[in-house]
């Protein structure tokens, strides 16, 4: 079980917009403002999408934005394209016991 | 754009080991952190470690610690996960990611299998 969590799935129909959840807790996400999100399409390496919370590295479509409020980080997909269903991990950094990076559990989007 | 290509992946028995390598043709690495992330079958993302620059720190998670180790060859442009001691949970797709810093993994190769039966 992943220390951030993730709902299992959402779905949204072309056009719309949608919002993905990450939980994680005052050592995490609500310590450090480094939350990354990773787009995954089946048999495919993923792709960061979103670093430091907010920033969209180069390339990536603005439709893609990242948000946080205390230990609760979002991304956002506004416009949905059918080329945007992909599962959707968040990442972040803790330092509790060692340095580590973790991953959220993944959310399934299903474009419909 | 940077390609990460890694290799030595496959089946082994348990209790074996296995060093799966990442080469970056046409770019070097030096002055970049260097992460290997897993994903078992059907699973989620899982940070496995990093190792610094120059190979002077190593992180790792706890479950492969004492077991898994990362080093670099910066001369050779390469860098390597050593697995001793593989377990069956240990069977995933590894990636080789550069790591820019803080969880952003801006590049990552297309992966190695490892497959430990049970």
């Amino acid at each position: 079980q992943s220390a951030l969590t993730q709902p299992a799935s959402v779905s949204g129909s072309p056009g719309q917009s949608i919002t993905i959840s990450c939980t994680g807790t005052g050592s995490n996400i609500g310590r450090y403002n480094y939350v990354s999100w990773y787009q995954q399409h089946p048999g495919k390496a993923p792709k960061l999408i979103i670093y430091e919370v907010t920033n969209r590295p180069s390339g990536v479509s603005n439709r893609f934005s990242g948000s946080k409020s205390g230990n609760t980080a979002s991304l956002t997909i506004s416009g949905l394209q059918a080329d945007d269903e992909a599962d959707y991990y968040c990442a972040t950094f803790t330092a509790s016991a060692t340095l580590e990076d973790i991953f959220g559990g993944g959310t399934k989007l299903t474009v419909l | 754009e940077m390609q990460l290509v890694e290799s030595g992946g496959g089946l082994v028995q348990p209790g074996e080991s296995l060093r799966l390598s990442c080469a970056a043709p046409g770019f070097t690495f030096t002055g970049f952190w260097v992460a290997w992330v897993r994903q078992a079958p059907g699973k989620g993302l899982e940070w496995v470690g990093n190792i610094a620059e120059d190979g002077s720190e190593t992180y790792s998670l706890a479950s492969v610690r004492g077991r898994f180790s990362i080093s670099r060859d910066n001369a050779r442009n390469s860098v390597y996960l050593q697995m001793n001691s593989l377990r069956p949970e240990d069977t995933a797709m590894y990636y080789c990611v550069r790591d820019f810093g803080y969880n952003r993994f801006d590049f990552w190769g297309q992966g190695q299998l490892v497959t430990v039966p049970s």
